[in-house]
């Protein structure tokens, strides 16, 4: 079964420090995998996207990561801002039957304190 | 801003009533999508529509209703809705060229919070 899952389900971290969020897929055959930043009271807003071929890929203060082997990518984010107090949402696609679908996890609710 | 825009931004509503959520994107796209977002849960693909052509109904209950009247424009009607479905309703859209789900990146509206009592 296509399944992404992501932990911790919650992360409160105080302001200045680095965290690491983790996303767990069992989809096949992979295509990508994106990583969304989602606001309170806004839609999810894409951070990276990263392919079968990439391992690491940068967006500011946000550093993905991507392991095909084991399928496992991480979100590390330094030097962490009040900002930065959002869901993170882990998004893999798959390609089958020429169309494309994606596979949600559930988010990391990241909680910043000053 | 995305450039997604979504209106009414909380709607609360009995069982008995009928209304319709609006989605308006400026980016020039051709797909757009509706999510259902719940708490702690993934978010759920309800519909998707290519160049005003429906091209996904993931099973979803007829008491949702969508209408895309042109690429721009993406409608959800609500009828006799019940508890279950409150949550948060999500629009976005894409640039794409062939049916279904996009490989490209998608833009997401602000959503509406829908309570039914």
């Amino acid at each position: 079964k296509n399944q992404v899952e992501q932990s911790p389900q919650s992360l409160i971290i105080l302001e200045g420090k680095n965290c690491t969020l983790q996303c767990n897929y069992t989809v096949s055959p992979f295509s990508n995998l994106r990583w969304y930043k989602q606001d309170t009271g806004r839609g999810p807003v894409s951070l990276t996207i990263m392919t079968f071929s990439e391992n690491t890929k940068s967006n500011g203060r946000y550093t993905a990561t991507l392991d095909a082997d084991t399928k496992q990518s991480s979100l590390h984010i330094t030097a962490s801002q009040l900002s930065d107090s959002a869901s993170y949402i882990c998004v893999v696609s798959l390609f089958m039957d020429s169309n494309y679908q994606l596979i949600w996890g559930a988010g990391t609710k990241l909680i910043i304190k000053p | 801003e995305t450039g997604v825009t979504q209106t009414p931004r909380h709607l609360v509503m009995g069982m008995t009533n009928k209304k319709s959520l609006k989605c308006e994107q400026h980016l020039g796209h051709n797909a757009m999508y509706w999510y259902k977002q719940s708490a702690k849960k993934p978010l759920e693909l309800m519909f998707v529509y290519n160049f005003k052509e429906q091209t996904e109904n993931n099973s979803v209950p007829s008491r949702f209703s969508p209408e895309c009247p042109n690429s721009s424009h993406l409608f959800l009607h609500l009828h006799t809705l019940q508890p279950e479905d409150s949550a948060l309703y999500l629009c976005a859209s894409s640039q794409d060229g062939g049916a279904g789900v996009s490989y490209n990146e998608q833009f997401f509206g602000p959503g509406t919070r829908l309570t039914v009592l």
